[in-house]
């Protein structure tokens, strides 16, 4: 089946560093990677959609600037947290779809980043 | 904006029993669903779907029932057991500036006790 890799699965880091996450497809091309977090006890709220070699679109309220995309290659997106604060602790996940349209998006399992 | 929810934030279940996992979304130019199940500390996993052509589809114990007319999502379960003891979300595939994209409710918690 389709695999969606993340990593890292949990990160700490100080306040006012950068946070690089990685979401691999493993064995398949995924056109369209999307970008979600959650809080505790919530429900995962879309940051971004990202195309490969297109530039990310974000969701309203999220800043660009703050989680910097890049889908670089068909199997390759990275979401960077820079200048994290602790309000920026949360549980990133990563999703991905082989094709566009309404069909399946399959999941990565997860980052979670803890700013101290 | 429009956006996917779900009635009851939590379901107690005994060993055995049906349960029954209730969403209602709101927009009615989704014509893609899709529930999944979320361990704590994972990502969500892939439960079943259902296209907007369909009212009813079926898997292993479990059964999506969509109801366009009042735009609600169901999500029955048979023979509930304690390894089904997780949050359930449904998402439905809404339009969005780079195409589509997976929108999530609110998630309901099932409790499976034995």
């Amino acid at each position: 089946g389709a695999v969606v890799s993340q990593h890292p699965s949990w990160v700490i880091c100080k306040s006012g560093t950068s946070v690089k996450i990685e979401c691999r497809s493993l064995d398949f091309q995924a056109t369209t990677m999307f970008w979600y977090r959650q809080f505790p006890k919530q429900s995962l709220m879309l940051m971004a959609t990202s195309n490969e070699g297109s530039k990310a679109t974000y969701e309203q309220g999220v800043e660009k600037d703050k989680f910097l995309i890049n889908h670089a290659s068909l199997t390759l997106s990275t979401l960077t947290v820079t200048s994290a604060h602790p309000e920026d602790s949360s549980f990133y996940i990563c999703s991905a779809r082989q094709q566009g349209g309404n069909t399946e998006a399959f999941f990565g399992q997860g980052t979670r980043l803890t700013v101290v | 904006g429009e956006s996917v929810g779900l009635h009851l934030p939590t379901l107690s279940v005994q060993e055995g029993d049906n349960s029954i996992i209730n969403c209602a979304y709101s927009n009615s130019a989704s014509d893609y669903f899709i529930w999944y199940k979320q361990e704590s500390g994972k990502g969500p996993q892939f439960i079943i779907d259902i296209r907007s052509n369909m009212d009813k589809r079926q898997g292993q114990r479990v059964t999506v029932l969509l109801n366009k007319t009042v735009k609600h999502l169901s999500l029955q379960i048979a023979a509930t057991q304690p390894g089904d003891s997780a949050v359930y979300f449904c998402a439905e595939n809404a339009l969005n500036q780079a195409g589509t994209a997976l929108i999530f409710g609110k998630g309901t918690t099932l409790s499976v006790s034995s």
